[in-house]
């Protein structure tokens, strides 16, 4: 199956700071990718669709400002963190779709804000 | 809108015995509908997709759903437990647009005893 690589998978950063994690498609190009947030032992949230080359749309309650996604090729989204407090710590996965096909997930970026 | 509720947010089995992880979707048109696995501090595998083909779908490690338009539901099964088989389990619905944007259920933690 296609490829999804997300990194860092793991990030600790200290408050105030800003943190950036990649998602790549490595076999295939992706017009669309998705960011979701996962707090412990609680399902995953869609945060923003991502879609090449336009800006991200935000789901309700998301601060576009705090979470800033940039989607600048077929294979590469990142998202930065802004101004990291504890609260923002939680586990978020990206994935990416193939038009007409399956979503394919990465394996998540553990970020832990101190 | 389209939504997706699962049952049980635990569910505790022997191994050996089989397994039932239950999932019912709300939807105004005919859903794709998905299981994914999730094992602890790792990303999404995908289990089984139903796509409007075969109501009994068959996915990997010999797990397997069947779509029920009748009851609105996509409940999964297996024969036989697995100790590798303890996870989180996630039932999503796709919203039926361009976007291809997933609804995650709140997800089953399968427990299985030895």
């Amino acid at each position: 199956g296609a490829v999804v690589s997300q990194h860092p998978s793991w990030v600790i950063c200290k408050s105030g700071t800003s943190v950036k994690i990649e998602c790549r498609s490595l076999d295939f190009q992706a017009t669309t990718m998705f960011w979701y947030r996962q707090f412990p032992k609680q399902s995953l949230m869609l945060m923003a669709t991502s879609n090449e080359g336009s800006k991200a749309t935000y789901e309700q309650g998301v601060e576009k400002d705090k979470f800033l996604i940039n989607h600048a090729s077929l294979t590469l989204s990142t998202l930065t963190v802004t101004s990291a407090h504890p609260e923002d710590s939680s586990f978020y996965i990206c994935s990416a779709v193939i038009q007409g096909a399956e979503a394919f997930f990465g394996q998540g970026t553990r970020l832990t804000v101190v | 809108a389209q939504s997706v509720t699962q049952l049980d947010s635990h569910v505790s089995v022997s191994e050996g015995t089989p397994v039932l992880l239950r999932c019912n979707y709300s939807s105004s048109y005919s859903p794709s509908l998905f299981w994914y696995v999730q094992h602890p501090n790792k990303g999404l595998q995908l289990l089984l997709k139903y796509t409007s083909a075969a109501t009994l779908v068959k996915g990997i490690n010999g797990f397997e759903a069947e779509f029920k338009k009748s009851e609105t539901s996509f409940h999964l099964t297996k024969p036989s437990a697995h100790m590798s088989d303890a996870a989180e389990y996630f039932c999503v619905v796709s919203e039926m647009d361009s976007s291809y944007k997933l609804i995650f259920g709140s997800g089953t933690r399968l427990l299985v005893r030895p």
